[in-house]
């Protein structure tokens, strides 16, 4: 069974600032697929990376890079020079390749202040 | 392109009534996927649907159901409401990939039902 741990409730940060949100996970599926979703208070989810297992190169959407490590079973997101606007909810997801089901973790409330 | 779009967004019902939710997936989506979301639960797979079959089912009753229509179109259904179905019901859509990727899920805003 597959698990995604987010082990910060909330997040402070100042705009301009980067900040890491973690994300650890659990699987002993071979091929898998890692993503982060921003939840704003609409409720809306909004995808913004995604990393597959067997990706060499960390992805990178703009100003959110995903810190993917394998052997650590790690993939954390850096959102550089924050904004005001991603203050939101921000959630870990993983699913395994050919399955459409997400496993999300608790997430992590992000609040950017001025 | 138009995005992922449910109804109803809100809705109230009573306890033992049943409730119908709408997903229009992206268009040339064929596969949706529904999840519940609560404070306590978190965020919770329910079904996936893909060209009319179910293929995928998470660990809820047989209150829950669902289906998919030939245009992709997905409804789900809950009978004999309970208090503790008060809930953000998301659906996803995603252009499965046959041969490499995964694809990425494309959320709707959801719809947020509450049981009195």
């Amino acid at each position: 069974a597959q698990k995604i741990t987010q082990t910060q409730p909330g997040m402070f940060v100042q705009e301009k600032e980067a900040v890491t949100l973690d994300c650890t996970y659990d699987t002993s599926d071979q091929s898998y697929g890692l993503f982060w979703y921003k939840q704003p208070s609409s409720g809306e989810m909004i995808f913004l990376i995604y990393q597959g297992s067997y990706d060499e190169q960390n992805a990178t959407e703009g100003r959110y890079s995903l810190n993917f490590q394998k052997a650590r079973k790690s993939a954390n997101l850096v959102i550089s020079a924050s904004q005001l606007g991603d203050s939101a909810m921000y959630f870990c997801a993983m699913r395994p390749t050919g399955f459409q089901k997400l496993v999300f973790g608790t997430g992590t409330r992000l609040l950017v202040s001025p | 392109k138009a995005g992922v779009t449910q109804t109803p967004r809100y809705l109230i019902k009573t306890r033992g009534q049943q409730v119908t939710l709408s997903c229009s997936p992206i268009s040339g989506h064929r596969s949706v996927s529904w999840y519940q979301q609560t404070p306590g639960q978190g965020l919770q797979f329910l079904f996936e649907y893909f060209s009319e079959t179910q293929r995928n089912k998470g660990n809820f009753p047989g209150r829950f159901s669902g289906r998919q229509f030939s245009n992709s179109r997905s409804e789900m259904n809950v009978s004999t409401l309970e208090l503790g179905d008060s809930a953000l019901y998301l659906c996803a859509s995603s252009f499965v990939k046959l041969a490499g990727g995964t694809g990425e899920l494309f959320f709707g805003e959801g719809s947020r039902l509450t049981v009195l």
